[in-house]
């Protein structure tokens, strides 16, 4: 699994409150991303972090944030969780050989 | 940006039979294509990559091809095994970009 450790696995938010999700990798690597995972729509990119303090958007940014203060942890905050937003979302790293690793997801559902 | 599109988007196949996933991307600059499997409940795993500088790659029962010209990599997977049952999604990167991913192919095999 690479290193990569996600929580919580499985969370139910009430629409208008905040949400954080958390990535944890353990082997130092620069690039780490956010995915969002839909039926029919794949793996859908949130945000990107190409070291510590640097992010960028991805094609889906909207109703989401982003930091990373330490290369170990990058976090994901739904600043006001709406249904639309009821997804499975994947953490990954980027190793220097280019490959992209993932975690195991966390299931959120925004009622 | 990168579109990568994916067909078939479902594949039945016999026990013993080969399948074969397809992938087109747009942009010329893309030059990594790695495979993930995605089974039940989990994280996309990388099962095989490609790099633009190959056209060909093989790993026992596994294989990728590359066209740079037409712009289109495949998986094929020789004698199939329930164990293949997952979602398998192709990939398109640009080193230090970031990953474009199809839409998923979920394939059965047949016992």
């Amino acid at each position: 699994d690479a290193g990569i450790t996600q929580s919580p696995r499985h969370k139910v938010t009430e629409t208008g409150t905040p949400v954080t999700l958390r990535c944890h990798q353990t082997e130092n690597h620069r690039y780490m991303y956010w995915y969002r995972q839909d039926p029919g729509h794949g793996l859908r990119l949130i945000h990107y972090s190409y070291g510590v303090k640097d992010t960028d958007k991805g094609e889906v940014s909207d109703g989401y944030s982003v930091s990373r203060s330490k290369t170990e942890d990058f976090l994901l905050t739904l600043e006001s969780a709406t249904s639309s937003q009821t997804s499975v979302y994947f953490c990954a790293i980027r190793d220097k050989y280019d490959e992209a690793f993932f975690g195991q997801g966390t299931r959120l559902t925004v009622v | 940006g990168e579109n990568v599109e994916q067909h078939p988007s479902t594949l039945s196949v016999q026990e013993g039979d080969s399948a074969v996933i397809k992938c087109t991307y747009s942009d010329s600059a893309s030059n990594y294509f790695p495979w993930y499997k995605q089974e039940l409940g989990k994280g996309p795993q990388l099962i095989i990559d490609i790099r633009s500088n190959v056209g060909e790659k093989k790993d026992q029962r596994i294989a990728v091809t590359l066209n740079k010209t037409a712009k289109h990599f495949s998986l094929h997977i020789t004698e199939t095994q329930p164990e293949d049952s997952a979602v398998y999604f192709c990939a398109a990167s640009n080193t230090g970009n970031q990953f474009y991913f199809g839409t998923g192919t979920s394939l059965t095999v047949i016992p």
